[in-house]
């Protein structure tokens, strides 16, 4: 049990599809964070969310669309995606803006775009 | 700009010996170091940090890591490897500018044979 809960563990959809990626955790963090890992490559911040604001946005296209509706929930919709952008989605939390916190992760969402 | 170095992509080690995982990092101000885990199909766990004070910080499962100011390096070590331990290790630095930022590592693939 790590405290951070993704849903769906696995995703397969098509380029035209409509779909989301559910992240809840249940530490009582203040910040949420979207990764995506793909293989051999550095982790790649996504979007950041502190107290419900987004705060970062590392240059994502826009069919990546990140909702935070409140400090335990975030999501990424997900529209007219592209064969690249199958990956393994990481969502992860912390407590707040100290240098000290690490940061949660959840065990992610592996998507694949056919 | 901050950044982080895994120069190993996989590292191989007999069960029982000495491991090192290595890690070079560039930023601007101080330092925020930490190591994290990740299992197969699993989202990362944090092991250790550095933030201030002694050089040798300790973590989890008998993992430590020692940070050089003078190398711009924080190495992972453990005295006895396990096989247990086989996982994709990850190295972080935290922007000191922005604590909403955190930089990754491509990881380093650790294979602890029997």
């Amino acid at each position: 049990e790590t405290g951070v809960t993704q849903t769906p563990r696995h995703l397969v959809m098509g380029m035209t599809n409509k779909k989301s990626l559910k992240c809840e955790q249940h530490l009582g963090h203040n910040a949420m964070y979207w990764y995506k890992q793909s293989a051999k490559k550095p982790l790649e911040l996504m979007f950041v969310y502190s107290l419900e604001e987004r705060v970062e946005n590392n240059s994502v296209p826009s069919r990546f669309s990140p909702e935070c509706p409140n400090s335990s929930h975030l999501f990424l919709h997900l529209h007219t995606l592209q064969p690249e952008d199958s990956a393994l989605y990481l969502c992860a939390s912390s407590p707040g803006q100290g240098p000290n916190q690490p940061q949660h992760f959840g065990d992610g969402t592996r998507l694949s775009i056919l | 700009a901050q950044s982080v170095a895994q120069p190993e992509d996989q590292v191989n080690v007999a069960e029982g010996n000495p491991l090192t995982v290595k890690c070079t990092y560039s930023v601007s101000g101080n330092p925020y170091l930490f190591w994290y885990v990740q299992y197969p199909n699993r989202g990362l766990q944090f092991l250790l940090k550095y933030i201030t004070g002694d050089n040798l910080v300790k973590g989890s499962y008998g993992f430590e890591a020692e940070f050089n100011k003078s190398q711009t390096s924080f190495h992972l070590k453990k005295p006895s490897a396990l096989v247990s331990d086989s996982a994709l290790y990850f190295c972080a630095v935290r922007d000191g500018g922005n604590f909403n930022k955190f930089y990754f590592g491509s990881g380093t693939k650790l294979n602890v044979k029997p």
